[in-house]
């Protein structure tokens, strides 16, 4: 059973427009959620996060926003630039990550 | 500050044969994680600590795994008796906090 679920495992978008990628979660006790980045050959690299007691945060291009009641989580970026091109995994936290599976954002010059 | 560090990059096996992997967390950190990522999934966890106590390891994938921090610091995951199925990229990350930190993986392949 899949708790945290990415459904698009692709996305391609024009440089310099908005980028959104979304998020599902079944498990109503996660507390913390989080966005991380990953290139080929790598760990995944923190991005933003956000607790459950707020519904936005907001760190530049990056804006994340929570609707529990919808138990859905997004990430916006603006403007999308192509060094943005990555696999984005979404994360819930009780103590360790719940990671989805991933979507592959291309951005195109 | 040198982030999470993870030894070896790559390894290579045979079948039957052990492995270990070491994992240096951020030097302030005192939770450290381990996790697998196999190809077309997120990454899976497998076991924490806190400090020098491991906190959760029901979540090992099997008995052939294990983990220890024995001073707080370092820590490694040992794989005995590999097989073909544990070929994956093996994640560490250190936290303090919420936002968890990790390292670039090591890459096991087993023959």
């Amino acid at each position: 059973d899949q708790q945290v679920k990415q459904n698009s495992p692709s996305l391609s978008v024009q440089e310099g427009r908005i980028s959104i990628l979304n998020c599902d979660y079944t498990n109503s006790m996660f507390d913390y959620f989080l966005w991380y980045k990953k290139y080929p050959a790598e760990g995944p690299t923190f991005l933003i996060s956000i607790s459950s007691i707020k519904d936005k945060n907001e760190d530049g291009r990056f804006t994340v926003f929570l609707n529990k009641s919808a138990k859905h989580l997004s990430l916006h970026i603006v403007p999308s630039q192509p060094g943005d091109s990555a696999v984005y995994f979404c994360a819930a936290s009780l103590s360790e990550l719940t990671f989805g599976q991933g979507t592959i954002l291309t951005v195109h010059p | 500050d040198t982030g999470v560090s993870q030894n070896p990059r790559h390894k290579i096996t045979k079948r039957g044969q052990n492995v270990t992997f070491r994992c240096d967390p951020i030097s302030e950190h005192n939770r450290l994680y381990w996790y697998r990522q196999t190809l077309g999934q997120g990454p899976e966890f497998l076991t924490y600590f806190q400090n020098e106590a491991q906190l959760e390891k029901s979540r090992l994938l099997s008995d052939r795994f294990s983990a220890e921090r024995p001073k707080g610091s370092f820590s490694t995951l040992e794989i005995q008796r590999t097989e073909q199925g544990d070929s994956a990229m093996y994640l560490c990350a250190s936290s303090n906090y919420n936002e968890q930190f990790f390292g670039p993986g090591t890459r096991l392949t087993v023959l």
